[in-house]
């Protein structure tokens, strides 16, 4: 059973920097075949896709996005990373990780609430 | 990218009556070479994160119920609860895994 859990700092300055770290158990990001994704939803909204790492270097990311996001694993420690840049108070939301064998997401993190305020 | 819809946004269905959530994608979600379709439909309880319930429009996904039932083909998909529990109150989102960016639909919120 693949177990997920998501951390960092709950409250970001405007323009800086938001970074997040998924230690994952249960399963490795260096095995290869599967995806491993940032998902976020913005309070009482729905989901939104931000990207993927998949055979521990292939990225893909959401275009709205632009080059603010960055996705990176540490295999050493089995931790999947997520860094966005230039936050604004629109970044403001759950961040999920969630991985699967395909397009979908069969596991699931329970969340981390990133909230972006002076 | 592709458009998700999900209708209705709300529906109330008396326990042990049927929900039925319907899903509409811009493009057809439809691959001919292996005749399946590249939809997934999640739960998602408060405070929860999302559950998977099917991919490829209609596989279920492990330990889901067999009231839960996906149905549908190239751009038109339901979600059918045939007898809904107390349980199964939640919001239930559409997403295409078909192409990237991958997106999901608005959600549509079950109640009692």
């Amino acid at each position: 059973q693949v177990q997920l859990q998501e951390s960092g700092p709950g409250l970001v300055k405007p323009s800086q920097t938001l970074s997040l770290t998924c230690t994952v158990s249960g399963a490795s990001i260096s095995s290869g075949g599967y995806y491993w994704n940032w998902i976020r939803q913005h309070p009482g909204k729905g989901l939104e896709w931000i990207g993927y790492m998949f055979d521990s270097g292939i990225v893909y990311y959401n275009p709205s996005l632009g080059s603010r996001v960055t996705i990176s694993a540490d295999m050493s420690t089995n931790r999947l990373s997520l860094r966005l840049t230039s936050v604004t108070t629109a970044d403001t939301a759950v961040y999920f990780c969630a991985v699967g064998e395909e397009y979908w997401f069969d596991y699931w993190g329970q969340g981390a609430l990133v909230t972006v305020s002076s | 990218d592709i458009v998700m819809t999900q209708s209705p946004d709300s529906l109330a269905v008396s326990l042990g009556e049927r929900a039925t959530i319907h899903c509409k994608s811009s493009q057809s979600l439809l691959f001919s070479p292996n005749h399946k379709n590249y939809l997934a439909w999640y739960q998602q309880k408060p405070g929860q994160p999302p559950k998977l319930l099917f991919y490829w429009a209609s596989t279920r996904a492990s330990g889901v119920p067999d009231r839960f039932i996906g149905s549908g083909s190239g751009t038109d998909f339901t979600l059918t609860i045939s007898s809904l529990q107390a349980e199964d109150v939640a919001v239930y989102y559409c997403q295409q895994h078909s192409k990237g960016p991958l997106t999901f639909g608005a959600g549509s919120k079950v109640e009692i």
